[in-house]
């Protein structure tokens, strides 16, 4: 069974630019979270989705935002970069809901803004 | 707002001795994670656990749950140099039929030398 994929693997933007980031969940799972990584902060929740819905976010400004596509997908957007924006972001996939609780995650996108 | 907290950050050990990672979070939780991520790396799942009492073992790693004192262990027995990683505890919150919303400690810093 692939895993959790997350493209692109690297990204460098400049400040003002806006960015997308897509992860692909293992086949079945139907929750897609979003998490950003970084040295100072460390692991922060940004949003989950279901079924194309998102039932929770995390203390983000407005500038980042997401979406889930039918087949899962999810895609995660991020306007007017700041240089703080520079992190790795992990996505999770997950069954979703009842006793399905157990997250694999994707390999990274390591983003730097300049 | 849910906090959790780990320590020791930093753990220096010697090949062959045990220890133990604590891991407290401030309010009443469904669910426990423990993940492990190498240097560069994305996160791999350890062990979930989901009641008080619940124990679990994979190799040298032990992990533990006491959901009255909000606290949970990680105990590493007879220690590797596999075993350096950073590990991380996490705890979602929102109920069995809710969404997630995983908060992650600071991680734990392990280095195990010869």
């Amino acid at each position: 069974k692939a895993g959790v994929t997350q493209t692109p693997r690297y990204l460098i933007k400049t400040r003002g630019q806006q960015v997308t980031l897509s992860c692909s969940p293992i086949s079945g799972h139907r929750s897609v979270s979003w998490y950003q990584q970084t040295p100072g902060q460390g692991l922060q929740f940004l949003f989950e989705y279901f079924s194309e819905t998102q039932r929770n976010k995390g203390n983000f400004p407005g500038r980042f935002s997401g979406r889930q596509f039918s087949n899962s997908r999810s895609e995660m957007n991020v306007s007017t970069l700041e240089l703080g924006d520079s992190a790795l972001y992990l996505c999770a996939s997950s069954l979703g809901g009842g006793s399905s609780y157990e997250q694999y995650f994707g390999p990274g996108t390591r983003l730097t803004v300049t | 707002e849910l906090k959790v907290e780990q320590n020791p950050l930093f753990l220096s050990m010697q090949e062959g001795k045990n220890y133990t990672i604590y891991c407290n979070y401030s309010t009443t939780s469904d669910r426990l994670y423990w993940y492990r991520q190498d240097p560069g790396k994305s996160l791999e799942s350890l062990f979930v656990l989901l009641s008080n009492g619940a124990v679990k073992q994979e190799g040298r790693l032990m992990a533990s749950l006491d959901t009255k004192a909000r606290l949970s262990t990680l105990h590493i027995t007879a220690a590797v140099h596999d075993l350096s990683a950073t590990y991380f505890c996490a705890v979602d919150p929102t109920g069995y039929s809710s969404a997630s919303k995983i908060i992650f400690g600071s991680g734990t810093r392990l280095s195990i030398r010869p």
